[in-house]
């Protein structure tokens, strides 16, 4: 199993360009999740999902959208991007109660 | 509400003695808790969990942790530290009766010191 897989690693984008964040898992997880990291901050859940077709916010979702089409996939899409925006954004899986699997990351700047 | 508690943002300790990381939590109901670490420019992995039974949870690399529901702590532990430990790690916690994702704590930075 490939586990969690996040694309792209890396990207820059300037103010007001929009971009899609892909995730997808293999592991037939129902639970999917969006984190940003901020130095010193922790994570801060964006967008989660408990199954295809369903989605809720978390703490900070302004400014994002999610869409969860299969149970595989779980992109997330920024319209207007912004230097707040600028952050380390990670994806994660789960089985209900039991552990997180995370991706290993996309590092966005927004100049 | 459910929240976590990291009180320490840094921790250094020398090689071969024993470490802890502190975490308390706050749920309405029971919780579940979990243990991350996460390296540089990883991602963040798994390693151990509290679910129910045992209140002392061994996990991987060593490590262990120990819930205390009177002080609602989950402290994480490892008898004797390695170099290699040096990383960031995150405390997780949900409730048990709800539906809700985990909630991070804001990590706490492990320095082992040769």
């Amino acid at each position: 199993n490939a586990g969690v897989t996040q694309t792209p690693k890396f990207r820059i984008l300037k103010i007001g360009q929009s971009m899609t964040l892909q995730c997808t898992q293999d592991m037939n997880h129902n639970y999917m999740y969006w984190y940003r990291q901020d130095p010193g901050m922790g994570l801060k859940l964006i967008y989660y999902s408990v199954g295809a077709g369903i989605t809720d916010k978390g703490e900070v979702p302004n400014g994002y959208n999610v869409s969860r089409s299969t149970t595989e996939d779980f992109p997330l899409r920024l319209e207007l991007a912004a230097p707040s925006q600028t952050s380390v954004y990670f994806c994660a899986s789960s089985r209900l109660n039991n552990e997180q699997f995370f991706g290993p990351g996309t590092r966005l700047t927004v100049l | 509400a459910q929240s976590v508690a990291q009180p320490e943002d840094q921790v250094n300790v020398a090689e071969g003695n024993p470490l802890t990381v502190k975490c308390t939590y706050s749920v309405s109901g029971n919780p579940y808790l979990f243990w991350y670490v996460q390296y540089p420019n990883r991602g963040l992995q798994f390693l151990l969990k509290y679910i129910t039974g045992d209140n002392l949870v061994k996990g991987s690399y060593g490590f262990e942790a120990e819930f205390n529901k009177s002080q609602t702590s989950f402290h994480l532990k490892k008898p004797s530290a390695l170099v290699s430990d040096s990383a960031l790690y995150f405390c997780a916690v949900r409730d048990k009766g709800g539906n809700t994702p985990l909630v991070f704590g804001k990590g706490t930075r492990l320095s082992v010191i040769a």
